[in-house]
């Protein structure tokens, strides 16, 4: 069974960089899309990006010019940076992947299935 | 940019059947998948492929769509189907993820 567990620090000052690390347990990178989302009260859920384990990415164009995803094979893992964060990133991030499961098999997929446990991001001067 | 449209909330009994719908332009050649999230979880997949029923989610939730409108339909509300649902999908051009604005369905 897939399980993803997440980390970073959870207190940031304005204009520092958020770093968020989703390890994946229980299977491989190959064959899915990697994701992270946001929630926030105001704007709800939102899909930041995605990367392959090959490196191939998708980013949400409002977040494009600051975000940057990478993907470690070797360690099972992919992170998530945003640059010159401000108070507007405060938000309990997810990793998630994209995937979906259907009569014993798994596949890529435009679904986030499994997530991560969420962690809050604080942006406070 | 690209919108998912929900109703804020819906009411229902137990035992009766809840719909929440979920509107957006690209849902017409757009599959869209629905989650299921409680106070202090992550989001739970209840839905995918607008109709197809992930292992494990019971019977009650189902998924149908029609032109731009899809509805997830909870039958036989029970207390523990209390929870924010949202929809999720990909712009016409399959080159951006969003989320519907959420529905908070309340058992009464």
């Amino acid at each position: 069974q897939v399980q993803l567990q997440q980390w970073g620090a959870g207190l940031l000052k304005p204009s520092e960089t958020l770093s968020l690390t989703c390890a994946v347990y229980g299977g491989s990178l190959s064959d899915y899309y990697w994701r992270w989302i946001r929630q926030t009260p105001g704007k709800g859920l939102e899909w930041i990006g995605e990367i392959n384990h090959s490196g191939s990415t998708g980013f949400n164009p409002s977040l494009k010019s600051r975000v940057v995803i990478s993907v470690d094979t070797s360690k099972n893992q992919f992170s998530l940076k945003l640059s010159s964060v401000t108070a507007a990133d405060t938000a309990v991030y997810y990793c998630a992947r994209g995937g979906y499961c259907t009569g014993g098999s798994c596949y890529p997929s435009n679904a986030f299935d499994i997530w991560g446990q969420g962690t809050l991001v604080t942006v406070s001067s | 940019s690209y919108e998912l449209t929900q109703p804020p909330s819906v009411s229902v009994s137990p035992g009766q059947t809840a719909r929440i719908t979920c509107s957006g332009d690209a849902l017409s050649n757009q599959y869209a998948y629905w989650y299921q999230q409680k106070p202090g979880q992550a989001p739970v997949l209840v839905m995918q492929k607008d109709t197809e029923r992930p292992s494990g989610i019971p019977e009650r939730f189902s998924g149908s769509s029609s032109g731009t409108t899809v509805t997830l339909t909870i039958s036989g509300v029970q207390a523990g189907d209390e929870a924010d649902y949202y929809c999720q999908s990909a712009d016409s051009d399959s080159t951006y993820f969003v989320f519907g604005t959420g529905t908070k369905v309340t058992v009464l």
